[in-house]
């Protein structure tokens, strides 16, 4: 079954600076979403970009898709310590209301 | 916004015993719910989804007699964990879907089982 991989698998800023996440995915997609998960809990979407659209914003967040390259990356802009977390992108299967998750980005953003 | 919950959020059982976990939907009509699966440092997998009144629908691999799912209305499925083993230790998430946004999932914060 698909998968989505994201990179990098961890990633270690300092408060202020930017943090990307990049994701890939192998099949055909309706949309894909960005969900951010604290550790030992549930997850939170943050953003749902379809595949129609090339760049999303929502607050300190910027959303791009590439679906040539079946790519999309999350930017998070002036991160703060508490943005540390572990995000994850999902994409549908071509309609499909199953979601299937990558491997994770695991965020963390030193004060 | 819609809030999904899930109870207990942390439970610790013996080998052989069979635990059950709540998901509810508290402020919206959940017509699909899903269950998933993440292992420590890894990502959620898919274990079955579920409809209101009707039977769960499993992923390849999972077995539907050891993970029994109940969806008896629309706020609340159940996930069963049939005579638990250590290797069933896991955090299990469960997320809800409503009849009017089918394309968004509202999570529930997860239940870690801790099977000695």
């Amino acid at each position: 079954s698909q998968q989505g991989e994201e990179d990098p698998q961890a990633l270690s800023i300092q408060e202020g600076e930017n943090a990307t996440m990049n994701c890939s995915y192998k099949t055909s997609i309706n949309n894909l979403q960005w969900y951010r998960q604290n550790s030992g809990r549930g997850l939170v979407h943050l953003i749902l970009i379809r595949s129609n659209e090339r760049e999303k914003h929502s607050g300190r967040l910027r959303v791009t898709l590439d679906t040539s390259k079946k790519s999309s990356s999350l930017l998070i802009t002036a991160s703060r310590a508490a943005d540390t977390a572990s995000y994850f992108c999902a994409t549908d299967q071509g309609g499909s209301e199953k979601l299937v998750f990558g491997k994770g980005t695991k965020l963390t953003v030193n004060p | 916004g819609a809030v999904v919950s899930q109870h207990p959020s942390r439970v610790i059982c013996k080998s052989g015993t069979s635990v059950k976990i709540e998901c509810r939907s508290l402020d919206f009509q959940a017509t699909t719910m899903f269950w998933y699966r993440q292992f420590p440092k890894k990502s959620l997998m898919l274990m079955a989804t579920s409809n209101e009144g009707s039977k769960a629908t499993y992923e390849q691999g999972v077995e539907k007699d050891k993970f029994l799912i109940n969806h008896a209305s629309l706020t609340l499925s159940t996930l069963t964990v049939t005579s638990a083993h250590p290797e069933d230790s896991s955090f299990y998430i469960c997320s809800a879907e409503s009849g009017t946004d089918q394309e968004t999932q509202y999570f529930g914060p997860g239940t870690r089982l801790l099977v000695l």
